[in-house]
C-alpha cells in the first residue's frame, strides 16, 4: 500500500525559507524507475508542478521557480525534501507530494494529503 | 508552457451522461491525465494517458483524445462524482495542470 505525508511549518514569514518533508511507505525512490514530485495547489494559479526527484537522483524543476526550489531525497529513511527560498505571500498554498505513475508517463498515481503553507507577516 | 484550458462547471442529473474537455494549447500527443479532487481532499488519479482508467478507478469514467482535445467522459454519474475535475500533461516541459470543471449534480 503506497502512502505519502506531508509535512511543514504551516506559517512562515515573507523572504524565509521554506523546508518541506515528504514520508513515504509502499515503494523505495532507490528502485529503478520511480520518481517523487512536489505539486502546489493554490486559489491564485490552481495546481503548479514544481518539481520531480528519480531514483538516480536526477532533477528536474519548473522553470518559472527554478532558482528557487532545492530538491532532495534520503532513500534509506524513504523521505523526499522539497525547499523553496525567498517565500513570498503569492506562495501560500497546499503543498503536495506525490508518485510518479510507473507507467513512465508524467502522472501522479498516489498523492499525500497535503500540507497547508500560510506566508504572512 | 502549455496552457491546459477546461470549462469552470458542469451541472447534470444522476444517471445522466456527462463530458469534461480539456483543450491544450499545444500538442500533447496522448500525454494527458485526469483527476477528481473533492473539497479538503488531495486529486486522485482517475484516466493516465488519455484513456487508461487507473486502478479501482470505476469503468464508469473513461477518457479520450489526442494532439490537443482530449474529454473526461462519466457515464453514468452518481452523486458521489460531485468533484472539480483536472487534466495534466506531461508531454511538454513543464507538467501543467487545468484549473478545473466543477462538476454539479442537479
Amino acid at each position: 500500500q503506497v502512502t505519502l505525508k506531508e509535512s511543514g511549518p504551516g506559517i512562515l514569514q515573507p523572504s524565509q525559507t521554506l523546508s518541506l518533508t515528504c514520508s513515504f511507505s509502499g515503494f523505495s525512490l532507490s528502485t529503478y524507475g520511480m520518481c517523487v514530485g512536489w505539486i502546489r495547489q493554490s486559489s491564485g494559479k490552481g495546481l503548479e508542478w514544481l518539481a520531480n526527484i528519480w531514483w538516480n537522483d536526477d532533477k528536474y524543476y519548473n522553470p518559472s521557480l527554478k532558482n528557487r526550489l532545492t530538491i532532495s531525497k534520503d532513500t534509506s529513511n524513504n523521505q523526499a525534501f522539497l525547499k523553496i527560498t525567498n517565500m513570498d505571500t503569492a506562495d501560500t498554498a497546499t503543498y503536495y507530494c506525490a508518485r510518479r505513475g510507473t507507467e513512465a508517463s508524467g502522472y501522479f498515481d498516489y498523492w499525500g494529503q497535503g500540507v497547508m503553507v500560510t506566508v504572512s507577516s | 508552457d502549455t496552457v491546459l484550458t477546461q470549462s469552470p462547471a458542469l451541472a447534470v442529473s444522476p444517471g445522466e451522461r456527462v463530458s469534461i474537455s480539456c483543450r491544450a494549447s499545444e500538442g500533447v500527443n496522448s500525454y494527458m491525465h485526469w483527476y477528481q479532487q473533492k473539497p479538503g481532499q488531495q486529486p486522485k488519479l482517475l484516466i493516465y494517458k488519455a484513456s487508461n482508467l487507473a486502478s479501482g478507478v470505476p469503468a464508469r469514467f473513461s477518457g479520450s483524445g489526442s494532439g490537443t482535445d482530449f474529454t473526461l467522459t462519466i457515464d453514468p454519474v452518481e452523486a458521489d462524482d460531485t468533484a472539480t475535475y483536472f487534466c495534466q500533461q506531461s508531454w511538454n516541459d513543464p507538467y501543467t495542470f487545468g484549473a478545473g470543471t466543477k462538476l454539479e449534480l442537479k
